[in-house]
């Protein structure tokens, strides 16, 4: 079946770059998706890819999709204290119906 | 920004008991979604919901859930007679169409004791 994988830590000092990887198993969706929760938040969303897209640049986020490999990234430039939280990729059912979520990194920013 | 708003954010109940777990969804949207997630497992689908009826539902969802949209406004997830198994942070989503951005709210945390 589908499948969603991430790697499940990470610790970066404040001011460093900040990588989360993620790869799925199928994907003929038209995005790919990273969430963000904050503690005792809900799941924001944070950005998306088009699937056709390589790359997508978003002021201090890069997403970078290779579909050879079925690997998503998330880059955090500059990283804060306040990005502090847990990162989901999700990617879409084969019919288009449903999320399916990675267990999530959580990335915790030092001082 | 309009917001998915859920109700409860916290709800404690016994074994056995029914739940109700609430949602307003984004006014225009017409998808609508529950999710849940199991302390330190993944966020799981639940169901989706499209005219005014259930367009897919995961193995998760048996007999014991039920969804209900009683308004124009509100979209609600039934637990008949929880278990403790049922405990969990459960999410609402709603999107404008299929395949379109999902939008969470802020959960409601179950915990059946």
């Amino acid at each position: 079946g589908e499948d969603v994988e991430q790697s499940l830590f990470l610790s970066v000092r404040e001011g460093d770059s900040s990588v989360i990887n993620c790869t799925y198993t199928d994907s003929s969706s038209t995005y790919l998706y990273w969430y963000k929760q904050e503690p005792g938040a809900g799941l924001q969303l944070l950005t998306y890819i088009f699937s056709n897209m390589d790359m997508k640049q978003d002021q201090r986020l890069t997403v970078l999709l290779n579909k050879k490999d079925k690997h998503l990234s998330l880059r955090i430039a500059d990283t804060q204290t306040g990005d502090s939280a847990i990162y989901f990729c999700a990617d879409v059912n084969q019919a288009g119906t449903a999320l399916i979520f990675g267990k999530g990194t959580t990335l915790s920013v030092s001082s | 920004e309009p917001e998915v708003t859920q109700t409860p954010s916290h709800q404690v109940t016994q074994m056995g008991q029914e739940v109700i777990l609430r949602c307003v969804p984004i006014s225009n949207h017409l998808y609508f979604y529950w999710y849940r997630q199991i302390l330190g497992q993944k966020v799981e689908f639940l169901v989706s919901f499209y005219n005014n009826e259930i367009s897919e539902k995961s193995e998760i969802f048996d007999d014991q859930f039920s969804v209900e949209r009683p308004d124009g406004s509100n979209f609600t997830l039934k637990i008949r007679s929880t278990k403790l198994e049922d405990s969990a942070m459960y999410f609402c989503a709603s999107s404008g169409g299929l395949n379109e951005k999902l939008f969470f709210g802020s959960g409601t945390q179950l915990s059946v004791l």
